[in-house]
């Protein structure tokens, strides 16, 4: 079945520091791949996202890559800041059946340090 | 986009009782879901709204716990019945509008079962 694994956190850096969170997912058809944030005490927001291979999204300084031939939708920033502190998740929704359900992946604390 | 209001945001609910919580779109959607999110981990999809006919539950969730309605395309209600504390959790709304393949979410519902 669908899968994403995330890295575990919690993940600390000073901030302007570089970040990187792995994800990588298992899927049968071809996925929609999403990053979501949830900062302290808020609900859920999508950051961004890609529907094919080779896609970049990007949002606020974020990137992530559809990497189709490594199954990776690794995320990145070049300098986080203190106001980056939450929690970071991966998910898939496979486009192929058609019921834009999403399938999360364990969520991976960030916290940036002043 | 789409914005999703859910109510109540917040409730302390005694052990044994129910609570509906509320979901509303601004716009007419094909497909709502309801996910549960529970202290410190990942989210996790209860079941699947479908107006005019039954929900679609994930393994795990049944209707007598979960009972799901959906009146029309723009509103939904989750039934948390006989709960215990381990039903404290944030039930979260989410939405995917027709057209597109981007999932939306509401703030959540912070439900404390006492």
């Amino acid at each position: 079945g669908n899968s994403v694994t995330q890295m575990e956190g919690p993940v600390t850096l000073s901030e302007e520091a570089f970040l990187t969170i792995n994800c990588t997912y298992t899927a049968t058809g071809y996925p929609s791949l999403f990053w979501y944030v949830q900062y302290p005490g808020e609900g859920l927001q999508l950051l961004l996202k890609a529907t094919k291979a080779d896609d970049k999204g990007s949002n606020k300084g974020f990137e992530a890559t559809y990497r189709k031939e490594t199954t990776s939708f690794h995320l990145e920033k070049g300098s986080v800041q203190v106001s980056d502190s939450a929690v970071y998740f991966c998910a898939l929704s496979d486009r192929g059946d058609s019921s834009y359900k999403l399938i999360f992946g364990s969520g991976t604390r960030l916290l940036v340090r002043p | 986009s789409a914005v999703i209001s859910q109510k109540p945001s917040r409730d302390i609910c005694q052990r044994g009782t129910s609570l509906t919580i509320q979901c509303q779109v601004d716009s007419q959607v094909t497909m709502m879901f309801w996910y549960r999110q529970q202290p410190g981990q990942s989210l996790t999809l209860i079941a699947t709204a479908n107006q005019g006919s039954e929900a679609t539950y994930e393994s795990g969730f049944v209707i007598d716990k979960f009972p799901i309605s959906r009146p029309n395309l723009t509103f939904s209600t989750l039934t948390v019945s006989n709960m215990s504390p381990e039903d404290s959790s944030i039930y979260l709304c989410s939405v995917g509008p027709p057209g597109g393949n981007t999932i939306y979410f509401g703030e959540g519902s912070w439900l404390t079962v006492v």
